[in-house]
């Protein structure tokens, strides 16, 4: 079974633009998570994804939203980005249940510039 | 509020050798579960061990093996026969045991290097 896979892996962006970034779960997983990663501030939970519903949201600002699709694939996106946004994004797709582990994907390295 | 504590940003072992992570956490929650996940060079996040908070057994996978103390809110990692592949950053991670309570938190992260 293919792991979770996120794109791009890598990329560059400037003050001020948007991003949009793609995570595709193990098949059969309805929930995805979202996490950022950063030196300073560690592993954050942004938000979860299960049925295309939004079931949960860390502390983060409104430029940072997501949405899931029908497949459960999903998608984030940061808006007006800023230098503090420079980050590893992280997604995690697991089955229904709280005892179900979560698995990550690769992580998609955004720089802002 | 949950939050989880890593005291070791470092750690060394010589290869063959053991060596044990702590991990410290708060909650009021009863039940929950814990985990150590390992982060490699390559950035992928792998889940080592996973405890329930309802077995007092510690859980165990081959190698690795957890010091879970529910009264002392302690859970550290120990990792025997360490190998070269082991080094990586090593996260100590909860959740909560509640459908749509997905979300995991984690401690700051001990980073492991093996010494041949």
């Amino acid at each position: 079974k293919a792991g979770v896979t996120q794109t791009p892996r890598y990329l560059i962006k400037t003050r001020g633009q948007q991003v949009t970034l793609s995570c595709s779960p193990i098949s059969g997983h309805r929930s995805v998570s979202w996490y950022q990663q950063t030196p300073g501030q560690g592993l954050q939970f942004l938000f979860e994804y299960f049925s295309e519903t939004q079931r949960n949201k860390g502390n983060f600002p409104g430029r940072f939203s997501g949405r899931q699709f029908s497949n459960s694939r999903s998608e984030m996106n940061v808006s007006t980005l800023e230098l503090g946004d420079s980050a590893l994004y992280l997604c995690a797709s697991s089955l229904q249940g709280p005892g179900y582990e979560q698995y990550f994907g690769p992580g998609t390295r955004l720089t802002v510039t | 509020a949950q939050t989880v504590t890593q005291s070791q940003p470092e750690m060394s072992v010589q290869e063959a050798e053991t060596v044990t992570l702590s991990c410290t956490y708060d909650t009021s929650e009863s039940d929950y579960y814990l985990f150590w996940y390992k982060q490699p060079p390559s950035r992928q996040m792998i889940l080592v061990i996973r405890q329930e908070a309802y077995k007092q057994q510690n859980a165990t996978e081959n190698r690795f093996s957890v010091n879970f103390q529910k009264a002392a809110k302690s859970f550290s990692l120990k990792i025997s026969d360490s190998q070269l592949g082991d080094a990586a950053m090593y996260f100590c991670a909860y959740r909560i045991h509640q459908t749509g309570a997905n979300n995991l938190f984690f401690g700051t992260g001990t980073r492991l290097t093996v010494i041949p």
